[in-house]
């Protein structure tokens, strides 16, 4: 049972380069969300997506750009990634929406540098 | 807006004791759900224990329970009989229960558990 997968585990980035986040999950979950944390921040949320086709701003959704064209995947692009966006992201999902009582299962983080 | 306070950044607790870690929030919202996660060392997300602001009982999942008192917005976890495992990142979360208002996050609180 894979639960959540990201992809990939570790990444280093020149600024102004651009690249994915791959997330899976393979519990049929219509609920989607991506998250960073930085030190003392806790999680922030990036982007969210209730199901195929439908995706929604976060809190700090800048210099991110998401889809969701399966129930499956919800990949993360940064289009041209700078400094600031050091840190490390998680995918997460869940059966209902935050708004259920279903608890959100994380993948185990993508630790992305970029210098 | 949705608002989570852990105000405790780092707590101390000897081994096979009890630990209270804090969490209040602010809400508008007549209905909503709360969560607490565990992040040990090695990074991954653990959900830990959820409440609902209409449920009867406080929570309990093993040595984990919600101590909620909703008229003072607060939502503490309490861990009995300490375990060197213990030791983590823990985060309490909250969404309201209508729409898809996604999950909002504390900073969390760094537990250390002594042998």
């Amino acid at each position: 049972n894979a639960g959540v997968t990201q992809t990939p585990k570790f990444q280093v980035l020149k600024t102004g380069q651009s690249m994915t986040l791959q997330c899976a999950q393979d519990m049929n979950h219509e609920y989607m969300s991506w998250y960073r944390q930085d030190p003392g921040m806790g999680l922030r949320l990036i982007h969210y997506s209730v199901g195929a086709g439908i995706t929604d701003q976060g809190e700090v959704p800048n210099g991110y750009n998401v889809s969701r064209s399966t129930t499956e995947d919800f990949p993360l692009r940064l289009l041209s990634a700078a400094p600031s966006q050091t840190s490390v992201y998680f995918c997460a999902s869940s059966f209902g929406g935050p708004g259920s009582n279903q608890p959100q299962h994380f993948g185990d983080g993508t630790r992305l540098s970029i210098l | 807006a949705q608002k989570i306070t852990q105000t405790q950044p780092g707590m101390f607790v000897q081994e096979k004791e009890a630990v209270t870690l804090d969490c209040t929030y602010d809400t508008s919202d007549p209905s909503y759900g709360l969560f607490w996660y565990k992040q040990p060392s090695s990074g991954e997300m653990i959900f830990l224990i959820y409440q609902g602001s209409y449920d009867q009982q406080n929570a309990t999942e093993g040595r984990y329970s919600l101590n909620f008192q909703k008229a003072r917005k607060s939502a503490n976890l309490v861990i009995s009989a300490s375990q060197l495992g213990d030791s983590a990142m823990y985060f309490c979360a909250m969404s309201p229960n209508s729409g898809n208002t996604p999950l909002v996050f504390g900073k969390g609180t760094r537990l250390s558990v002594i042998a």
